[in-house]
């Protein structure tokens, strides 16, 4: 079966540092891809992972291990903009089907 | 302007309506896709094409039918609304190449009462 797992809801302080996590569990895996959505809005792409390891982009990164079937976003230096829902999803095989499932999101709030 | 236009932007009709929800891109991609959206069900896949003449069921299909007018231009109809298909929904479009991510619209409030 699909299953993607993300925590629901999580709290940080402006400037931290939060950690949010998927795991998954499809029937295929040809990459994984984290969004943001501010309520009511589009979700935007933040990051793609394919490989095992880290991917550096500014204040965010991500991380896979395949074999562990495990991702996480990493925020630094947390804004209050920052305050928005992040979606793991993943593509599965074979990559030319483009089809995304999504996990139920983690709404992430940013305190003052 | 936005690469992703989704028409209308809100909507509240009544049950047994027919509704059509418009998405067009000028993003040049080749692929699009329809989703839903509900609280603690996160974006479940209804409609996507790869081409014009290329249309496929997703997910949650049923209910639901779809038309690829133009490379540009794919439509959600409701043939007849029913109060649980009243949810947020996104048009999206890919490149289709490996690391590419798919682009999303910036939505239509469906309300069925």
């Amino acid at each position: 079966g699909q299953n993607i797992d993300q925590p629901t809801e999580m709290t940080a302080t402006e400037g931290a540092i939060v950690q949010i996590n998927c795991t998954y569990q499809t029937s295929g895996f040809n990459g994984l891809f984290w969004y943001q959505q501010h309520a009511g809005e589009a979700p935007t792409f933040l990051s793609y992972n394919v490989l095992d390891g880290l991917e550096e982009k500014g204040r965010f990164s991500s991380f896979l291990s395949r074999s562990k079937g495990y991702s996480y976003l990493l925020l630094k230096e947390l804004q209050m903009k920052d305050s928005a829902s992040y979606l793991c999803a993943v593509r599965e095989r074979p990559y030319n089907t483009d089809k995304l499932i999504f996990g139920t999101g983690t709404r992430l709030q940013v305190f003052p | 302007d936005a690469d992703v236009t989704q028409t209308p932007r809100n909507r509240i009709t009544k049950t047994g309506k027919r509704i059509m929800l418009e998405c067009s891109q000028t993003k040049g991609h080749d692929r699009m896709y329809w989703y839903r959206q509900d609280p603690g069900l996160g974006l479940r896949l209804i409609y996507y094409s790869f081409d014009v003449k290329d249309i496929n069921k997703g997910e949650i299909s049923d209910g639901y039918s779809v038309s690829r007018q133009a490379q540009a231009k794919f439509s959600l109809s409701l043939e007849s609304a029913i109060p649980n298909q009243t949810a947020l929904y996104f048009c999206a479009t890919s490149a289709g190449q490996v690391a590419q991510p798919q682009h999303f619209g910036d939505g239509t409030r469906l309300s069925i009462l």
